[in-house]
């Protein structure tokens, strides 16, 4: 149980096009979505929480209106780079965490495969 | 601020041969700690936590980690390393009780035959 799953796996689009990358929790309601950034050879850095039904908390220095988060239900939360440009190419990695659930520690994530965006 | 640091970027080490992968934190409050590993172009894989209870946690294919409250270190360990072990660990502590996770900067396990 508790898999995360991202689509699509890697995107190569053109400057000025939009993104959208979609993660979904397959066995279990995720309460909560965490969205992080990986440069190579680098750290995750959180970009943005999500929670089902409100808006999303972006850390300092993330620019909410480039990088759209939608958390429509228990079980997805899409990403959406728009106008994307090279500097956004990167490691895009999303995690899910539970209120509680049989089986599920609520103080764990669970991440999904990730997603590798490059913008020509 | 609160933050988590592996001071190697990189461990060495020969198969069969016991590895230990560093680890320290600066959290205010109760520690909770996470060693995940990532595998080249995928996701992070969870191998093990640290809440409360014993210093010395098991997780997924062999590995352990100790829980030091006096070095504030939770060091990643494993017995006989395999070739398989190779790829990119990162040590990580909740933030606050939001549940927001940072991670250190990874280290780099390679394993030679």
């Amino acid at each position: 149980g508790a898999v995360v799953s991202q689509h699509p796996s890697w995107v190569i689009c053109k400057s000025g096009t939009s993104v959208k990358i979609e993660c979904r929790s397959l066995d279990f309601q995720a309460t909560t979505m965490f969205w992080y950034r990986q440069f190579p050879k680098q750290s995750l850095m959180l970009m943005a929480t999500s929670n089902e039904g409100s808006k999303a908390t972006y850390e300092q220095g993330v620019e909410k209106d480039k990088f759209l988060i939608n958390h429509a239900s228990l079980t997805l939360s899409t990403l959406t780079v728009t106008s994307a440009h090279p500097e956004d190419s990167s490691f895009y990695i999303c995690s899910a965490k539970t209120s509680g659930r049989a089986g599920i520690s609520y103080n764990e994530q669970f991440f999904g495969p990730g997603t590798r965006l490059t913008v020509l | 601020a609160q933050s988590v640091a592996q001071p190697e970027d990189q461990v060495n080490v020969a198969e069969g041969n016991p590895l230990t992968v560093k680890c320290t934190y600066s959290v205010s409050g109760n520690p909770y700690l996470f060693w995940y590993v990532q595998y080249p172009n995928r996701g992070l894989q969870f191998l093990l936590k640290y809440i409360t209870g014993d210093n010395l946690v098991k997780g997924s294919y062999g590995f352990e980690a100790e829980f030091n409250k006096s070095q504030t270190s939770f060091h990643l360990k494993k017995p006989s390393a395999l070739v398989s072990d190779s790829a990119l660990y990162f040590c990580a502590a909740w933030r606050d009780s939001s549940y927001k996770l940072i991670f250190g900067s990874g280290t780099r396990l390679l394993v030679r035959p």
